[in-house]
């Protein structure tokens, strides 16, 4: 069971920071927060996860709140090539489960 | 480094024929998974291997569908026979572990129509 919940959808401005939100107020204290999108016709690609701490990569930013009832996936500079479906998951029982995620629009 | 290669990309066939997908993981990955994503949802794991064994295999339909993960490196997964509710797209997925910190990568998938 998806133990997440995002937006079904948003739109951001090319250039500027896209801000994604994610609820997961009943993970558990060893869960991981992954983040992954996807472009159509491609599988998912891997983007960020963390546990407690903020973490970055050439990606993106992962911010999880002190409670990790909650975190953000920043994308510091929007493209259009970033328009897909980030799907934020609580890997829990050593599984990757997959709900809606949130249709990001990238828009000129 | 090479991704998660599958092929073949696309595949057609007709209900009741059989049908089956091949996945190459990233070098060196320990674990394999096999996903069924259905049009405007997100991936349901099928199966998932740890090296040639199989850890869980909760989800799949075994009426119909196998895999197997020979020699610990490749995998096949097939079904037989195909009904309608199976058209999708089948991802494959690896990880150098079943941990919560080693992350999956997933190739581009096979996408199966059944007519």
């Amino acid at each position: 069971d998806a133990k997440t919940t995002q937006p079904p959808s948003m739109d951001c401005a090319e250039g500027r920071a896209a801000n994604l939100p994610c609820n997961h107020s009943t993970i558990s204290g060893n869960e991981y927060v992954y983040w992954y999108r996807q472009i159509h016709s491609q599988g998912p690609q891997y983007i960020i996860h963390g546990l407690k701490n903020n973490e970055t990569n050439e990606m993106a930013s992962l911010i999880i709140t002190e409670d990790r009832k909650s975190s953000t996936l920043i994308l510091p500079h929007a493209t259009l090539r970033d328009t897909a479906v980030y799907y934020c998951i609580a890997f829990h029982d050593y599984k990757l489960s997959f709900g809606a995620g949130t249709t990001v629009t990238v828009r000129a | 480094e090479a991704g998660v290669a599958q092929s073949p990309r696309y595949k057609i066939i007709e209900k009741r024929q059989s049908v089956a997908f091949w996945c190459n993981p990233i070098s060196g990955h320990a674990t394999l998974y096999w996903y069924q994503q259905i049009l405007g949802q997100g991936p349901k794991l099928l199966i998932q291997f740890q090296n040639n064994g199989v850890v869980d295999d909760s989800q799949l339909p075994k009426d119909r569908f196998s895999a197997e993960r020979l020699k610990g490196v490749d995998s096949t997964l097939k079904i037989q026979p195909a009904k309608l509710e199976d058209s999708a797209v089948y991802l494959c997925a690896s990880s150098s572990g079943e941990s919560g910190n080693q992350p999956q990568h997933f190739g581009d998938g096979t996408r199966l129509s059944i007519l």
